[in-house]
């Protein structure tokens, strides 16, 4: 059974840093991509940052490019997303999601909450 | 960068009847287009991909249809259950992999 399971939300000043992680198990990691997605409260979906299976390739939204860190360990099956320089407009639930045979995303984290706040 | 409209925003409707999601591309996505279904205080579940193919146990009263830039979502008969809010989204033209901004089914 897949299982995503995020960890490293909470309170953070503006301008401070965050990192995130995804632990994963069920599947057999280092064979799949990966997403961070972000939800504002009350708001809709955000997708974040991509990252490939094995590493080799990292994408970002225009809105966090140069102030987020998308990067992988396969020998721990784990995700992870570095946050630095965070806004108040960061504040989001955080969810990682695991891409399916196509492109959609089969499996979501339960996700953790980031705020951003003074 | 594609932009998804979803429509409509909100959609009462009454348990057992048939409920339509509308979703609109920018421009093509070809068949690449996923529905998920969000509840309060969850994480978004897959329920279509490949515009109409159901993921692994979802029942057969969600069905999806379209291509190009107009896809449908269709709830046969809604049960308590499937009162959610449904996203629609591409990942045909990527980055950046792209949502609607969701449509809310709610008791009428």
């Amino acid at each position: 059974q897949v299982h995503l399971v995020e960890s490293g939300g909470g309170v953070v000043q503006p301008g401070g840093s965050l990192r995130l992680s995804c632990a994963a198990s069920g599947f057999i990691f280092s064979g799949y991509d990966l997403h961070w997605v972000r939800q504002a409260p009350g708001k809709g979906l955000e997708w974040v940052a991509f990252i490939r299976y094995d590493g080799s390739s990292k994408y970002y939204a225009d809105s966090v490019k140069g102030r987020f860190t998308i990067s992988r360990d396969n020998s721990k099956n784990t995700l992870y997303l570095q946050m630095n320089s965070l806004r108040a407009e960061d504040t989001a639930v955080y969810f990682c999601a695991k891409r399916g045979g196509s492109y959609s995303w089969d499996y979501w984290g339960q996700g953790t909450l980031v705020t951003v706040s003074s | 960068e594609i932009v998804m409209t979803q429509s409509p925003a909100i959609l009462s409707v009454s348990p057992g009847e048939r409920a339509t999601l509308s979703c609109r591309a920018s421009q093509s996505v070809s068949n690449n287009l996923a529905w998920y279904q969000q509840k309060p205080g969850q994480a978004p579940r897959l329920l279509i991909y490949d515009t109409s193919t159901r993921a692994t146990g979802i029942p057969a009263r969600f069905s999806g249809s379209g291509s190009g830039t107009e896809f449908t979502l269709t709830i046969s008969s809604l049960q308590s259950e499937d009162f959610a809010v449904y996203y629609c989204q591409q990942y045909n033209n990527w980055p950046p992999w792209t949502f609607g901004q969701g449509t809310k089914v709610e008791i009428k």
